[in-house]
């Protein structure tokens, strides 16, 4: 089975704190994912990647960097964490499209989150 | 993406089948139709997609409607375990990003 992790289930910070969140796959899937959920507003793409050290930023990318050195991890990073970016934060990855064995299986694996409060 | 629109949220008693419904009326015709379900305090998992045909595997069925403007996703013998959100996405097989809405909250009841 793919599995995707994330390093923190449960985090704590303090406003205008450096934050990182780690997500580690070990499948070998060159596309990776960040996206925050929020109730009421579901998933929402913070930023992507399409291999090592490629990024693509998704619709809500303001306050968040990322960092792809490794094929199987990609961080987020919140330099100044803020209150409004107290969330969960869901890690996916998917195998290139050209690996992929049945015709459109845009197949995401997620992890099992982080839950983000900032203080 | 094309807009997808679903309930809320559905009941559905232990053992009878739940049929959740999802609305697509704009989706273009390289545009499959995903979905994928999230149990409380865990990742969205994927359970199923197709473009015209109906589809079925261990988890769900999948009918899509000839016009594919819509389609069910139905959970045939439904347990108290598939209480979750469900999602319902249209997008193209290579798309870059999938695009989640709200979903929709299934109670499965005893």
């Amino acid at each position: 089975d793919v599995k995707v992790t994330q390093s923190s289930r449960y985090l704590v910070k303090r406003t205008g704190e450096k934050v990182f969140l780690e997500c580690v796959q070990d499948m070998d899937h060159e596309n990776m994912f960040w996206y925050r959920q929020d109730p009421g507003l579901g998933l929402r793409l913070i930023y992507f990647s399409y291999d090592v050290k490629m990024k693509e930023k998704g619709d809500i990318p303001e306050g968040y960097s990322v960092s792809r050195e490794k094929k199987e991890r990609f961080s987020l990073i919140l330099e100044s964490a803020s209150t409004n970016q107290t969330s969960m934060y869901l890690c996916a990855s998917r195998p290139f499209e050209r690996f992929l064995r049945l015709p459109g299986a845009n197949v995401l694996t997620f992890g099992a989150g982080s839950r983000l409060t900032v203080l | 993406d094309a807009k997808t629109t679903q309930p809320p949220s559905m009941d559905c008693a232990e053992g009878r089948a739940a049929n959740l419904p999802c609305n697509h009326s704009t989706i273009s015709g390289n545009e499959y139709v995903y979905w994928y379900r999230q149990i409380h305090s865990q990742g969205p998992q994927y359970i199923i997609h197709g473009l015209k045909n109906n589809e079925t595997n261990e988890m769900a069925s999948l009918i899509i409607t000839e016009d594919r403007k819509s389609s069910t996703l139905i959970l045939p013998h439904a347990t108290l375990r598939d209480t979750a959100v469900y999602y319902c996405i249209a997008s193209t097989g290579t798309a870059s990003k999938l695009t989640f809405g709200t979903g929709t909250r299934l109670q499965v009841t005893l």
